[in-house]
């Protein structure tokens, strides 16, 4: 059953702690997402990945977040120093294709800094 | 950037009923998509419908891109149903935005 798998499923930090968040995409998928998900802001992609390269971070501040994929298997979301406003639910999803392509979701990290 | 409106916001149905949700955009639609959030959180992408008709079971999906906006109908509907419903689009230099949804309530 092959499914998009993030770790951890929560995640409750102090502000200025470095969070990472991770995310195992389907295998074969070549595109990787990162979504975050708010009351206030709704939803909103943060990044994407095609063939591990990023393609695309204009959604996510550049100060404090990073995300990178090591490898074909892993892709990593970083915040630091976090911040009581990053507390969100963060989806990854992996598809085949670009941008637009059929994504699969996993269930999100909720992280709540305080 | 580009705005994206959806209606209506909250949606209460019998099991059994049909529906239609809307979805507006201020600027020219590109690649259009149609995702549902369960009452669990989990997210699915439903349909990529940049324009013209989808089906998929009692779900289909038609987008006018020269009119701006998109449909979701939902026919026969169950309490599986339930959850939101959010369109987006992405609006130029792979700028993806999404509406805020429409919250669809099911009951038997």
């Amino acid at each position: 059953d092959a499914r998009v798998t993030q770790t951890p499923r929560d995640k409750v930090t102090e502000m200025g702690q470095e969070v990472t968040m991770r995310c195992q995409p389907i295998l074969g998928h070549n595109t990787v997402f990162w979504y975050r998900q708010t009351m206030m802001q709704g939803l909103e992609l943060l990044a994407y990945f095609r063939n591990r390269a990023p393609l695309d971070d204009s959604g996510m501040p550049k100060d404090r977040f990073s995300a990178e994929m090591p490898d074909a298997t892993l892709a990593t979301l970083k915040i630091q120093p976090s911040e009581p406003r990053d507390s969100a639910v963060y989806f990854c999803a992996s598809g085949r294709g670009g941008v637009n392509t059929e994504a699969f979701f996993g269930q999100g990290t909720r992280l709540t800094v305080v | 950037g580009i705005q994206v409106e959806q209606s209506p916001p909250d949606l209460i149905l019998q099991e059994g009923a049909n529906s239609t949700l809307r979805c507006n955009f201020s600027d020219s639609v590109n690649n259009l998509q149609w995702f549902h959030q369960n009452p669990w959180g989990q997210l699915i992408n439903l349909f990529y419908i940049p324009s013209g008709t989808k089906q998929n079971g009692r779900l289909s999906a038609t987008t006018v891109a020269t009119e701006r906006y998109s449909l979701l109908y939902i026919s026969s509907s169950q309490t599986t149903d339930s959850g939101v419903y959010f369109c987006a689009d992405e609006g130029g230099y792979q700028k993806v935005t999404f509406g805020t949804g429409t919250k669809l309530q099911v009951i038997p």
